[in-house]
């Protein structure tokens, strides 16, 4: 499974937009971009996942660049409780042998 | 989610002793995971099951054995707990599918003295 680079830490402020960037430069062509967040002490969440396409769900927007070499993760409206460290991991399908490899995440403030 | 419980959620042992951490799951999945996560580590797999009886290990796996004799549970062993398995443990499910979305238990906090 490729690695992946995020920043440390990220400011957002609350009601805006809040970006977050993920480059993953070694990527292949049947691994997928997952996105999971990690409140304070509790497990893990599934946000969002894609593989090619730019994806949007109720929670956030995914948008890949077209070399799938980078992607970001978009909180369209950011509240308080969006504080969390969010990771993004790189997988081939878990029939093909796939796990999730946690990196170290961004860690995302939303002030008000 | 997935209805994915974690028994106990707190534990604090003496080094040397036996700890058999619990995962429950309601969803049927087939697939389950035992995780770790310690301060500028991240999440790390310890092991994994692919079916009953089907286990395999991960990256921290010393230490550890799993057994998963029912689809419902998977249970993380420490035969002989050191200080350095202190740390929050987080069990995962999925199954196979179009989403293949991995969904985490709440965690249990073990200290070991």
């Amino acid at each position: 499974d490729a690695k992946t680079t995020q920043p440390t830490s990220m400011d957002c402020a609350e009601g805006r937009a809040a970006n977050l960037p993920c480059n993953h430069s070694t990527i292949s062509g049947n691994e997928y971009v997952y996105w999971y967040r990690q409140i304070h002490s509790q497990g893990p969440q599934y946000i969002i996942h894609g593989l090619k396409n730019n994806e949007t769900n109720e929670m956030a927007s995914l948008i890949i660049t077209e070399d799938r070499k980078s992607s970001t993760l978009i909180l369209p409206h950011a509240t308080l409780r969006d504080t969390a460290v969010y990771y993004c991991i790189v997988r081939v399908p878990y029939n093909q042998g796939g796990k999730l490899i946690f990196g170290q995440g961004t860690e995302l403030s939303v002030k008000p | 989610d997935a209805g994915i419980t974690q028994s106990p959620r707190h534990k604090v042992t003496e080094t040397g002793t036996p700890v058999t951490l619990r995962c429950h799951q309601t969803e049927n999945h087939r697939y389950m995971y035992w995780y770790r996560q310690d301060p500028g580590h991240g999440l790390r797999l310890i092991h994994y099951s692919y079916g009953v009886k089907d286990t395999d290990k991960g990256e921290v796996s010393d230490g550890y054995s799993v057994s998963r004799s029912k689809t419902e549970d998977f249970l993380l062993t420490l035969e002989s707990a050191t200080s350095s398995q202190t740390s929050v443990y987080f069990c995962a499910t999925h199954d196979l599918g179009a989403q293949e979305t991995q969904y985490f238990g709440p965690g249990t906090r073990l200290l070991v003295l």
